[in-house]
């Protein structure tokens, strides 16, 4: 699995867009960005995810850079409710990879009023 | 709701016992994973099953085990509990082809 590397804490303002970066030089080619994240002590919830292109849900948009070393998770308009640990992964590709990954600290994003 | 389904939520045992934890993947899914989460720590992969067999394991102690049944469902056992084994345990599940996991809401374990 590719290592990930996330800023331990962020904050943003309430209606403002929270943009959430995560460096992953050493991913291969193959291998899926994948966001989550934990409010409070609730389970893990999906975001997103991407290969290279940029993606969109309702959640949120994944920008991944060209090279594919670096993401962004942007959150268009942060509520309070969206204050929690953001996790950036890169598990390794089926068959052999799998969500068998170790998630880290994440980013802990604070919503601020 | 994310689909997948863990029982019990909350569980308080003493030091030197043995508990099981339930989960429930969502319908479909053949993979299920098992974390563990100590406080204010990351998320630990502990193992994880596809279709009824071990597929890959993490850090998990001799003292943990787990099976996933014909149904799909799994269990964790955890015996010979110690102090440390307080945490929160997560299971989640994941479609054929092994896409985005999905997590169930997790078991509070305390040893007292």
């Amino acid at each position: 699995d590719a290592k990930t590397t996330q800023p331990p804490s962020m904050d943003c303002a309430e209606g403002r867009a929270a943009n959430l970066p995560c460096n992953h030089s050493t991913i291969s080619g193959n291998e899926y960005v994948y966001w989550y994240r934990q409010i409070h002590s609730q389970g893990p919830q999906y975001i997103i995810h991407g290969l290279k292109n940029n993606e969109t849900n309702e959640m949120a948009s994944l920008i991944i850079t060209e090279d594919r070393k670096s993401s962004t998770l942007i959150l268009p308009h942060a509520t309070l409710r969206d204050t929690a640990v953001y996790y950036c992964i890169v598990p390794a590709p089926p068959p052999t990879g799998g969500f068998k990954t170790i998630f880290g600290a994440g980013t802990r994003l604070f919503v601020k009023a | 709701d994310s689909g997948v389904t863990q029982t019990p939520k909350h569980l308080i045992t003493a030091t030197g016992q043995r508990v099981t934890l339930r989960c429930s993947p969502r319908s479909g899914d053949l993979s299920v994973y098992w974390y563990q989460q100590s406080l204010d720590q990351g998320l630990q992969f502990l193992i994880q099953y596809y279709n009824g067999e071990e597929r890959a394991k993490g850090n998990i102690l001799e003292r943990f085990s787990a099976q996933q049944f014909p149904d799909l469902h799994s269990e964790l056992n955890l015996s010979s509990l110690e102090l440390g084994d307080s945490a929160l345990y997560f299971c989640a599940s994941s479609a054929p082809g092994e896409t985005e996991a999905f997590f169930g809401q997790g078991t509070r374990l305390t040893v007292v």
